[in-house]
């Protein structure tokens, strides 16, 4: 198993429909984020998870829902969303919430029509 | 205005020539700099951490360099593989001593050709 993985690799869906992000890290760390990447933009914080607690939440629409039910896991619940949350979307993963490098999964390249 | 500004945006070069990509940074106090790779389709991979001005760390043909207002990501004689999207971020100290979040810049795609 990579260190952080993410499901799915790929998703499009309809701006009426509910779907989930997964991920999950086998590195035993203690923090998991969510990243949005847009083209021509730098990626962006969504969300920030430290031991299961978030503690941070970027300003964003409450069309996104995360959940971390355990340190190794983390969700990102959509549902009506925008074509201009198209984008992909990044699970990040690192020791502690210092100065830390991030471990980062491949993304999930989603489609909003 | 942009706190992470990494330029040029694109840079395609010869295998064999050397160049070096550039990360400038406007943040009252610096805790670190990072530099990441990304491949198409694939997360970004940590590179290095720097954390102070003067310091340097090295991997491969890979350089990079810290001042105080910004970073070089130094590349000798490239080859093919070396070929990706190079992003900066700042980890910068908040009002109160505590660390922020990281701060990317857009990347620099690089295109070593044979």
């Amino acid at each position: 198993e990579t260190g952080v993985t993410q499901t799915p690799r790929h998703l499009v869906m309809g701006m009426t429909n509910k779907k989930s992000l997964k991920c999950e890290q086998h590195l035993g760390h203690n923090a998991m984020y969510w990243y949005k990447q847009s083209a021509k933009k730098p990626l962006e914080l969504m969300f920030v998870y430290s031991l299961e607690e978030r503690v941070e939440n970027n300003s964003v629409p409450s069309r996104f829902s995360p959940e971390c039910p355990n340190s190794s896991h983390l969700f990102l619940h959509l549902h009506t969303l925008q074509p201009e949350d198209s984008a992909l979307y990044l699970c990040a993963s690192s020791q502690g919430q210092g100065v830390e490098k991030l471990f980062f999964g491949s993304g999930t390249q989603l489609s909003v029509l | 205005e942009d706190q992470v500004t990494q330029s040029p945006e694109a840079l395609r070069l010869q295998e064999g020539e050397s160049s070096s990509l550039n990360c400038s940074y406007t943040v009252s106090g610096l805790r670190g700099l990072f530099w990441y790779r990304q491949d198409p389709g694939k997360g970004p991979e940590f590179l290095f951490t720097l954390y102070s001005a003067g310091e340097e760390k090295e991997k491969e043909r890979l350089k990079a360099t810290l001042t105080k207002k910004e970073s070089f990501l130094h590349i000798t004689a490239p080859k093919p593989e070396d070929s990706a999207t190079y992003l900066c971020a700042v980890q910068e100290i908040n009002k109160g001593g505590s660390q922020g979040n990281l701060i990317f810049g857009k990347g620099t795609k690089l295109s070593v050709k044979p």
